[in-house]
């Protein structure tokens, strides 16, 4: 079983300032890790995802994330906030890539950029 | 590439009407796809897994004939909302994948409003 836990549900930061919203997560098998971003009314949007290798995951939109075993979390970065960057974040857990299997989700952190 | 189309973007109608709502890959072919359901404010949750020329696999709590979901094809999968009632207003997402090594790709969803 899996589970994901958003640490803060709205998260607010300033304009040009660092951006961290926290995961961990929960697994019985090596998980497969993933932030999705939500604008209103719109789909989810895959910004990075984590299988296997490499601990430091690069996104889209100057996002990256890392993934720590020892402390089961897979928190979220970006290292200057721009206003286009708030929305809902959430993260995922699957004990696949992804694809064929469910994906559970966090409850989500709604990011709020101030000017 | 990686596009999910889903449609109607959004539907109000009349309490007892059945709804169809469509989720397309429009670039690749899926073999699994996935229905969720997003109440305000709240995460996403699983309803069924979708799979091509299958019968789909529900979620515990989720009543199979209420919630109709037919996979005709690699291509698209719909979901019926049968006598829908004011409790079943809610944002429903799709997603889909190419297989189980590519991430999972989200349509726009539907929001549905029963009146």
């Amino acid at each position: 079983a899996q589970s994901v836990t958003q640490l803060g549900s709205h998260v607010s930061v300033s304009e040009g300032a660092l951006v961290l919203l926290r995961c961990n997560y929960s697994s019985s098998v090596p998980p497969y890790l993933f932030w999705y971003v939500q604008y209103p009314n719109q789909g989810l949007q895959l910004l990075l995802k984590y299988t296997t290798g490499a601990t430091l995951v690069k996104g889209i939109n100057g996002f990256e994330a890392e993934f720590k075993k020892s402390e089961t979390s897979f928190h979220l970065t970006k290292p200057s906030a721009h206003m286009s960057d708030a929305a809902e974040y959430f993260c995922a857990v699957t004990g696949a890539q992804g694809g064929s299997e469910k994906l559970v989700f966090g409850k989500g952190t709604k990011l709020t950029v101030n000017p | 590439g990686a596009v999910v189309s889903q449609h109607p973007s959004r539907v109000i109608c009349k309490s007892g009407t059945s709804v169809k709502i469509e989720c397309r890959s429009l670039d690749f072919q899926a073999t699994t796809m996935f229905w969720y359901r997003q109440f305000p404010k709240q995460s996403l949750m699983l309803m069924a897994t979708s799979n091509e020329g299958s019968k789909a696999t529900y979620e515990q709590g989720v009543e199979k004939d209420k919630f109709l979901i037919n996979h005709a094809s690699l291509t698209l999968s719909t979901l019926t909302v049968t006598s829908a009632h004011p409790e079943d207003s809610s944002f429903y997402i799709c997603s889909a994948s190419r297989d189980s090594s590519q991430p999972q790709h989200f349509g726009d969803g539907t929001r549905l409003s029963i009146l």
